[in-house]
């Protein structure tokens, strides 16, 4: 069974940078072809796709929140970690983690298994 | 502002078949495969449609993708008051170094 777990704080200040952990089971980030990604969703709004880590590390981001965002992972915790800086309101939302499989993914955009979501406010 | 644009809403009555657009260009679903997520009130997405037209193992066949030059299609056929949802689009962008793009959403209501 494959699951997925976002974890990290619920209210961060402006300015400051968030920190949130996409912790996995059922898979393994070593296996070719995988990856781990973060989408987001603010309240009552669309998805917003920010980054995705493969296993052979190679990084994608969002081309508008480049300059904020790191994804990095731990294989043998099986943990993705996504920080963003000088945090904004407006990055308040609901942030997934999300598994780029390899049954039916042909592109960084699939997203076949997806975290419960974790909600953060932006607010000082 | 999503470079993929759904219409913000759709609606139809049980039984009913049911479209949804997402409207991109050549450097997205001109030239990729175009993912759909249905999203149920209150839970995180779901993978519907996989490579424009195929179905994840457990999606019913009433949902179908498809796709002609720039714009991707998901039809809903029999409609069922479960289908009430948030659907999305998603498809690889080429442009910028490449990076994925989701729709602005779709709220279907079933009569």
């Amino acid at each position: 069974q494959i699951t997925l777990k976002e974890s990290g704080p619920t209210l961060v200040k402006p300015t400051q940078t968030l920190t949130l952990t996409c912790t996995f089971s059922g898979f393994s980030l070593s296996t070719n072809g995988v990856g781990v990604g973060w989408i987001r969703q603010p309240p009552g709004k669309a998805l917003e796709w920010l980054a995705l880590i493969y296993w052979d590390d190679d990084k994608r981001y969002s081309p508008s929140l480049k300059s904020r965002l790191t994804i990095t992972k731990d294989t043998s915790k099986n943990q993705v970690v996504l920080t963003m800086t000088n945090m904004d309101p407006v990055d308040t939302a609901t942030y997934y983690c999300a598994r780029r499989g390899t049954l039916y993914c042909s592109s960084t955009s699939c997203f076949d298994h997806w975290g419960q979501g974790t909600q953060v406010t932006v607010s000082s | 502002q999503s470079v993929l644009t759904q219409p913000p809403s759709a609606s139809g009555t049980p039984g009913q078949r049911v479209t949804i657009s997402c409207s991109g260009s050549g450097s997205n679903i001109g030239n990729n495969y175009v993912y759909w997520y249905q999203q149920l009130p209150g839970t995180a997405p779901k993978l519907l449609i996989y490579r424009t037209n195929q179905r994840p193992s457990g999606v019913p066949d009433r949902f179908s993708g498809s796709k002609s030059g720039t714009s991707a299609s998901l039809a809903i056929s029999g409609l069922r008051s479960e289908d009430e949802a948030d659907y999305y689009c998603a498809a690889w962008d080429d442009s910028l170094n490449g990076h994925v793009l989701f729709g602005g959403g779709t709220k279907l209501t079933v009569l």
